[in-house]
């Protein structure tokens, strides 16, 4: 119930394509969903996220596609670069006055130059 | 968003030791966190850390071996208690905003020989 679930585990894209991450939850409680992006030595930074309560949100090249029926919810990086290089995790949330995050497995992004 | 210190960013212990991790915010938060992050993995929570009350502690993390304070709405620490090279991690600390959003610290690195 509090699984979530991250895919691919590395993805490699040249510079300007598009890359998606995909992650899918189970708890319906869940009602906050963030990513975050880690580069290597650093902690986590918030990239974006999202609720329910819309289909997309789109912050500059990030995006977030979120699915309630399916319980899915993606990102998508346009015109990706070397830069973005980096670990990024999904994850989740419930409702209350501590909101501990479930994460998923994390997907290693390589943008080639 | 809040501005998040750990001491130390780093450190090598001999087994059966303990190390205690600090963790410093710019700002009062009511809730604190602490993360474990093994090598080349995703995030898993240790505890939750409310000011003036005893830490929540998640399935498989006890006190006995992961002791936490949280003297007040700015600071907490985390001690790591008779080490074993199991305990080699990154150990993160991260607070809520009001808004709901997560944040986190750089981390602490920790070897265990």
């Amino acid at each position: 119930q509090q699984q979530v679930k991250q895919s691919p585990q590395s993805l490699i894209v040249q510079k300007g394509g598009i890359s998606i991450i995909n992650c899918a939850y189970e708890n319906t409680a869940f009602d906050y969903f963030p990513w975050y992006q880690q580069f290597p030595g650093k902690g986590p930074a918030l990239l974006i996220a999202i609720r329910p309560d819309v289909s997309e949100k789109k912050e500059g090249r990030f995006t977030i596609s979120f699915n309630k029926s399916a319980k899915q919810f993606s990102l998508h990086i346009m015109d990706s670069q070397p830069g973005d290089s980096a670990t990024y995790f999904c994850a989740a949330s419930r409702p209350g006055s501590a909101r501990q995050l479930t994460f998923g497995s994390g997907t290693q992004l390589t943008v080639l130059p | 968003s809040a501005v998040i210190s750990q001491k130390p960013s780093r450190d090598i212990c001999q087994r059966g030791t303990s190390l205690t991790i600090q963790c410093q915010v710019d700002s009062q938060v009511t809730m604190m966190f602490w993360y474990r992050q093994q090598p080349g993995q995703s995030l898993t929570l240790i505890a939750t850390a409310n000011q003036g009350s005893e830490a929540t502690y998640e399935s498989g993390f006890v006190i006995d071996k992961f002791p936490i304070s949280r003297p007040n709405l700015t600071f907490s620490t985390l001690t790591v208690s008779n080490m074993s090279p199991e305990d080699s991690s990154i150990y993160l600390c991260s607070v809520d905003s009001v808004r709901g959003e997560q944040f986190f610290g750089p981390g602490t690195r920790l070897t265990v020989l």
